[in-house]
């Protein structure tokens, strides 16, 4: 069975005070690992899509890198509106079509 | 461009009583479409998939039903609900790159 595990559950961060965010992953046949941002109340909005380690994709503060094992989000001088729940889920060969998701990581950016 | 419209937004209902959540898509063809529960500080469950008119697959045995009566419209529907069944109900298309782009969600409360 696959599973996807974000840690830390919950981080809170001073603006400017860069951290990362895990999503580590067992899976048979890794096709893609997909970040999502996810605001209160609202569903998630898609960040990026690793397909195979060694690759990163990077968007204004945000980085994502994949290794065979997991996958981080750098979150490089993050400011209050950065704050969000983030959620990675992967796609295997195994799946059809349907993504297992992680439970997220509430990330609060402190002004 | 693409766009998930999802609707209502919130909805309270008595126990026992029926559920109908909609779904559309516009500006893409034969879109994978995906119906999600998401529990308080939890990762999205998936409950049904269709990748066509009339083509539902099941993830969860539970008291729900889906259905997909035309290309870009997907129900969710139950008879009778069940205070188990309140949650955060989310709504998903992809199309070949297997993205999910998900809708605004429907915040469902069974008393």
């Amino acid at each position: 069975e696959d599973q996807v595990t974000q840690s830390p559950e919950a981080l809170r961060l001073q603006e400017g005070e860069s951290s990362s965010l895990n999503c580590s992953y067992t899976v048979s046949g890794l096709r893609g690992l997909f970040w999502y941002r996810q605001d209160p109340g609202k569903g998630p909005e898609f960040l990026f899509t690793l397909y195979s380690a060694g690759e990163e994709k990077e968007k204004e503060r945000l980085k994502a890198t994949l290794t065979k094992k997991e996958s981080f989000l750098h979150i490089t001088a993050p400011k209050p509106e950065d704050s969000a729940t983030y959620l990675c889920a992967v796609h295997t060969s195994g799946s059809a079509r349907q993504l297992t998701f992680g439970s997220g990581t509430q990330l609060t950016v402190l002004p | 461009s693409q766009t998930i419209h999802q609707w209502p937004a919130t909805l309270v209902q008595p126990v026992g009583s029926p559920l109908s959540l909609e779904c559309t898509v516009e500006g893409t063809s034969n879109p994978n479409l995906y119906w999600y529960r998401q529990a308080a500080g939890r990762g999205l469950q998936l409950l049904f998939y269709s990748v066509g008119i009339g083509q539902i697959s099941s993830e969860v045995p539970q008291n729900l039903s889906a259905s997909r009566p035309q290309d870009r419209q997907f129900i969710l529907s139950s008879k009778k609900l069940l205070l188990s069944d309140s949650g955060f109900y989310l709504c998903a298309w992809s199309g070949l790159e297997n993205i999910q782009y998900f809708g605004a969600g429907t915040r469902l409360s069974v008393l």
